[in-house]
């Protein structure tokens, strides 16, 4: 149990296009998800909380206008980069939580996104 | 900030347990110590975590201090495959929020 699937696994995009990252948790519910981005060789950074049915949160110094997050469902939260430029290319990382984010944490596999 | 401090590295041979450290001194009453594990370019994977007893599973052991200010993840029988980076987290009370500090590059060694 506790599976979180991401979409794509990898995608290769032309600067200035936006790019869509499906989360998904495939056998809980999950109220609240997160959003995290990690450059090579650099920890996690959190970028925004998802919250199901309301406005995500975004932590300091994150681009709301340029990091779309809708949480739709109780199932599915996407994260979209808009107007994409080569510095946000990088690994982004959701990870779900029943229990409005009380419970454990499950991490999907991550999406690795090049701008060209 | 995160909350946690830790060993940058460490190596353990094969077979032998694996002791990794956390320090988590200004955890609060009611905070948990979670541990996971990020193998290279994959998502974290959910070790264990804790509250105030030691913890067991099929995986590790979890080992808190009576105030709580430490932990240690214990990998009984390191195996070439726990080779990944390390990270203990306390998420911020009232936040569930993650914050990743830089973790223990764990190499295990044949």
């Amino acid at each position: 149990g506790a599976v979180v699937s991401q979409h794509p696994s990898w995608v290769i995009c032309k600067s200035g296009t936006s790019v869509k990252i499906e989360c998904r948790s495939l056998d809980f519910q999950a109220t609240t998800m997160f959003w995290y981005r990690q450059f090579p060789k650099q920890s996690l950074m959190l970028m925004a909380t998802s919250n199901e049915g309301s406005k995500a949160t975004y932590e300091q110094g994150v681009e709301k206008d340029k990091f779309l997050i809708n949480h739709a469902s109780l199932t599915l939260s996407t994260l979209t980069v808009t107007s994409a430029h080569p510095e946000d290319s990088s690994f982004y990382i959701c990870s779900a939580g029943a229990a409005g984010g009380r419970d454990t944490q499950y991490f999907g596999p991550g999406t690795r996104l090049t701008v060209l | 900030d995160a909350k946690t401090t830790q060993p940058p590295s460490m190596d353990c041979a094969e077979g032998r347990a694996a002791n990794l450290p956390c320090n988590h001194s200004t955890i609060s009453g009611n905070e948990y110590v979670y541990w996971y594990r990020q193998i290279h370019s994959q998502g974290p994977q959910y070790i264990i975590h804790g509250l105030k007893n030691n913890e067991t599973n099929e995986m590790a052991s979890l080992i808190i201090t009576e105030d709580r200010k430490s932990s240690t993840l214990i990998l009984p029988h390191a195996t070439l495959r726990d080779t990944a980076v390390y990270y203990c987290i306390v998420p911020r009370e009232g936040t569930y929020k993650y914050i990743f500090g830089t973790g223990t590059r764990l190499k295990v060694l044949a």
